[in-house]
């Protein structure tokens, strides 16, 4: 059960795009099409933003889309703004009803 | 409104117990499963365990395997979580989870609580 690997920090300026990695292995990402982004700021619990690799949840800005390929998933930010910047948390289902959360990326908005 | 209150954090010497709980309202809480999910100080969130909807089926990380229990009361909407054996590196905030499905399988934790903290130390 080893954390999943993410970029420590991405950055981007305002309207920019920006793509945060999540790398697992065949035991995990690659194996199933269950993986979930969460947004945290500061002080505040989790908040679900992608799940099943890449459906939003209601209330979700559709800026947030997902995808993953072999033991790769990504989660992309398009139209960055202001409020997006925090950190954010793959997380993907293993083996035997385990899940697995990834290091967690900081994005900050240049 | 789906509302989840975390409450029995607090400071614990190494090799002691203690037992979280998690008041669940505004949904049917039988029918979901549910996770607890801490995260150390300035650190990320690391998945504890999880049971499903109906109690039946319980499940852990391997860094608690032995250690911690988890258990619901269906008729009182409480989610429980006893850890014993603690030790420093269990210091954590705890957040109980709500998942969207009935069983530890989606990954999809939809409602979150504020957590509480659990410091481990002499």
């Amino acid at each position: 059960q080893s954390a999943l690997t993410q970029p420590a920090s991405v950055s981007g300026s305002p309207g920019q795009s920006i793509t945060i990695s999540c790398t697992g292995t065949s035991s995990d990402i690659g194996s199933y099409n269950l993986v979930s982004w969460y947004q945290q700021h500061p002080g505040k619990a989790p908040k679900l933003m992608i799940s099943e690799v890449s459906k939003r949840p209601s209330g979700v800005s559709n800026r947030f889309s997902g995808s993953k390929s072999g033991n790769t998933a990504s989660l992309t930010i398009s139209g960055l703004q202001a409020e997006d910047e925090a950190e954010y948390y793959c997380c993907s289902y293993a083996w035997s009803s385990t899940y697995v959360f990834g290091t967690g990326t900081k994005v900050t908005v240049l | 409104e789906v509302q989840l209150l975390e409450s029995g954090g607090g400071l614990v010497q190494p090799g002691g117990s203690l037992r979280l709980s998690c008041a669940a309202s505004g949904f049917t809480f039988s029918r979901y499963a549910m996770s607890w999910v801490r995260q150390a100080p300035g650190k990320g969130l690391e998945w504890v365990s999880g049971i499903s909807g109906s109690g039946t089926s319980t499940h852990f990380a391997d860094s608690v395997k032995g250690r911690f229990t988890i258990s619901r009361d269906n008729s009182k909407n409480t989610l429980y979580l006893q850890m014993s054996t603690l030790r420093a590196e269990d210091t954590a905030v705890y957040y109980c989870a709500k998942d969207m499905g009935r069983l530890v399988d989606t990954v999809a934790l939809d409602y979150w609580g504020q957590g509480t903290l659990v410091t481990v130390s002499s």
